[in-house]
Parts: C-alpha cells; sequence; structure tokens
C-alpha cells in the first residue's frame, strides 16, 4: 500500500519569503500526485496535480509542485508568499490507473505574518 | 465543494447516543470517501466506495462506525454510541470520471460528543 510523509507540520513565514513544503510518497509503480488547500474555514480543493508529462506543474495562486520521480518527492513551491496563503496544505497520492484509493499526508499548517 | 452537500453541518449529542451523517453528492461520481479531522491533525481515511465493489473500510476506527451508500448516491455515516474522541469534523469527498484521485470535498459536519 501506498504512504505520504509530508515533513514540516507547521510552518511560520514572514510575506514574500520562498515556501517550499516537503511530500515524499512511497509506492513501487506510477503514481498521480495532488497538493490540496484548506483556507481558514473553507472547504478542502484541489492547488495542483500531477498525473504524467512535464515534472514541473503549476497550480493555482502562483503555486508550482516538482515530481522528482527517483526522489519519490511532489514538493509544493511559492516564490513569495503572500498573507492569503495562510491555510494547511495537503499531499496526496493515488497509484495509476485502475480503481485505487487516494492516501493523504498528514497536512502541513503554514501560517504567513504580515 | 461544488457538487457535495452534507448534513447537518453541525451536530451537538451527547455521549452513548447514535448519530447519522449524510452526504449527497452530484450524480456520475466514480467513488465516495469518508474522512475524519480531528482538530489539529490530519485528515484520517475511513471508508471507500467505488462503484459496486465491496466498500474499503479499513479505515473505520471501531465497530461503532459504518457507512452506506444507496446505489451511486447518497451516503450515510453512523456511529453508534458515540465517544468524546469521536468528536470532530467528518469529511465526503468525491471522485469524477476522468481523473483518477481529483477529489471534490463537502463542506462536512462538525460533530461534539459532549
Amino acid at each position: 500500500a501506498q504512504s505520504v510523509s509530508q515533513h514540516n507540520h507547521h510552518v511560520i513565514l514572514s510575506e514574500a519569503a520562498s515556501l517550499e513544503l516537503g511530500c515524499n510518497y512511497s509506492y513501487g509503480g506510477t503514481v498521480n500526485l495532488f497538493w490540496y488547500v484548506q483556507y481558514p474555514g473553507q472547504h478542502l480543493q484541489l492547488l495542483l496535480k500531477y498525473f504524467s508529462g512535464d515534472p514541473l506543474v503549476k497550480g493555482i495562486k502562483g503555486f508550482e509542485a516538482e515530481f522528482i520521480k527517483s526522489k519519490f518527492s511532489f514538493n509544493l513551491r511559492k516564490p513569495s508568499v503572500q498573507w492569503s496563503d495562510t491555510a494547511e496544505y495537503f499531499c496526496a497520492v493515488i497509484p495509476s490507473g485502475g480503481y485505487q484509493k487516494v492516501t493523504f499526508g498528514i497536512g502541513t499548517k503554514l501560517q504567513v505574518i504580515p | 465543494g461544488a457538487g457535495v452537500s452534507q448534513s447537518p453541518s453541525n451536530k451537538v449529542t451527547e455521549k452513548g447516543k447514535d448519530v447519522e451523517l449524510r452526504c449527497d453528492p452530484i450524480s456520475g461520481h466514480t467513488a465516495l470517501y469518508w474522512y475524519r479531522q480531528r482538530l489539529g491533525q490530519g485528515l484520517e481515511f475511513l471508508i471507500y466506495f467505488q462503484g459496486n465493489s465491496a466498500p474499503d473500510k479499513s479505515g473505520l476506527p471501531s465497530d461503532r462506525f459504518s457507512a452506506e451508500r444507496t446505489g451511486e448516491s447518497v451516503s450515510t455515516l453512523t456511529i453508534q454510541r458515540t465517544q468524546q474522541e469521536d468528536s470532530a469534523v467528518y469529511l465526503c469527498a468525491i471522485q469524477i470520471q476522468g481523473s483518477p484521485g481529483e477529489q471534490y470535498f463537502g463542506p462536512g459536519t462538525r460533530l461534539t460528543v459532549t
């Protein structure tokens, strides 16, 4: 079965700082990868996804993530965070093809200080 | 999120009582998940329905928890003899055809057991 680990549980940054949230997964085959975000008081929503092709994927609000297959990683990045990026971020993985279960990481709380 | 509603939005119940939480997804979804999100913790997978296959119940924490899905529509999560540690937000999420792993979340039901 697959698993996902997110290394940083709570990150505090000042506005304009750069962000990188780590995500590693374990699974022997090909996978689809996701980052979800939950803003305070709002639903969980998709931030970006990787299925195949260019390993650098861009999502909403200036976020991007890079799939590095050799490292089983899918780190989330943003060059300059804003106060409105304060949220909880979840990495998720599902084996490609067929009917499989999505596995989420424990989440990372990001607090951006104005 | 669009396409998934949950009811009630909030439920306060006394320890030992049974509760039933409802998820109303849009038609045409391919999979339906229930998750639990306790205060300060990540997403905890509970159960997963995929087509006509037997549900994956591997995440249910005890036999007090059960879930059903009516055809490919409404799902109910039932917690019997509630305990204080059951207090959490219970989230329903769906997947749609053509985008395996991409999930659309409902607003959740906040359950408080007193």
